[in-house]
């Protein structure tokens, strides 16, 4: 079966650069949710969006961005970027939003940030 | 962190013994995941638990809910060398079904 896909899986930046992180859902869901996990840290919630709207933010830094897309893949877009953003993104995708089903999550993207 | 809190924080045990794992959050929930992580991997769903649901199995594991202690518990049974990795529970905010609050996880290492 699809999974969800995040691409690139790995990146390596250098402080003060960009960086964007896409996101695939699996087919048919149209909502998207990312997670930043820093080292030895849980989870946490950055922002989600539902049907190409921004649904829900968390802890998300002012220089970070994101969309969804008309075919609902997602960007994350991090701008000036700090040796604290170092961490696993992760991308998860639900099927609608009307009750808190099991979010898929992607692999990861990995960023590290020099 | 913000909603669940996982106890312990780390459990070593032999292969073949059981491991149970505990969360517990703070607000009322509409469901209760639990998920595994192998280092540095991605998370990887184990199982759903609903609200109205005390009580699931699947394979190894069972998973208990308490919604009146707001607590949950993750066994697994006879356990594997390969199960070694970090457990975390996640739960939504009753009012809030878009985000889900990850505890701070069980760091559990099974010996051969």
């Amino acid at each position: 079966a699809a999974g969800v896909i995040q691409s690139p899986r790995h990146l390596i930046k250098e402080k003060r650069e960009t960086a964007t992180l896409k996101c695939y859902p699996i087919p048919r869901h149209d909502t998207v949710y990312w997670y930043q996990q820093g080292p030895g840290q849980d989870p946490q919630f950055l922002i989600s969006f539902y049907e190409k709207m921004q649904s829900d933010k968390g802890s998300i830094p002012d220089r970070f961005s994101a969309q969804q897309f008309s075919d609902y893949h997602s960007e994350l877009n991090m701008s000036s970027l700090e040796l604290g953003d170092s961490a696993l993104y992760f991308c998860a995708s639900s099927l609608g939003q009307a009750q808190s089903d099991e979010q898929f999550f992607g692999p990861g993207t990995r960023l590290t940030v020099l | 962190s913000q909603q669940g809190e996982e106890d312990p924080q780390a459990l070593s045990i032999q292969e073949g013994e059981n491991a149970t794992m505990n969360c517990s959050y703070k607000t009322s929930i509409n469901n209760l995941q639990w998920y595994r992580q192998n280092s540095g991997r991605g998370l990887v769903h184990l199982i759903l638990i609903r609200s109205n649901e005390r009580e699931k199995h699947s394979g190894r594991l069972r998973v208990t809910l308490d919604t009146s202690k707001k607590s949950s518990s993750l066994l697994i049974t006879a356990s594997r060398a390969a199960d070694t990795a970090s457990y975390f529970c996640a739960t939504d905010l009753g009012y809030n079904f878009n985000k889900f609050y990850f505890g701070s996880g069980t760091k559990l290492n099974v010996k051969p």
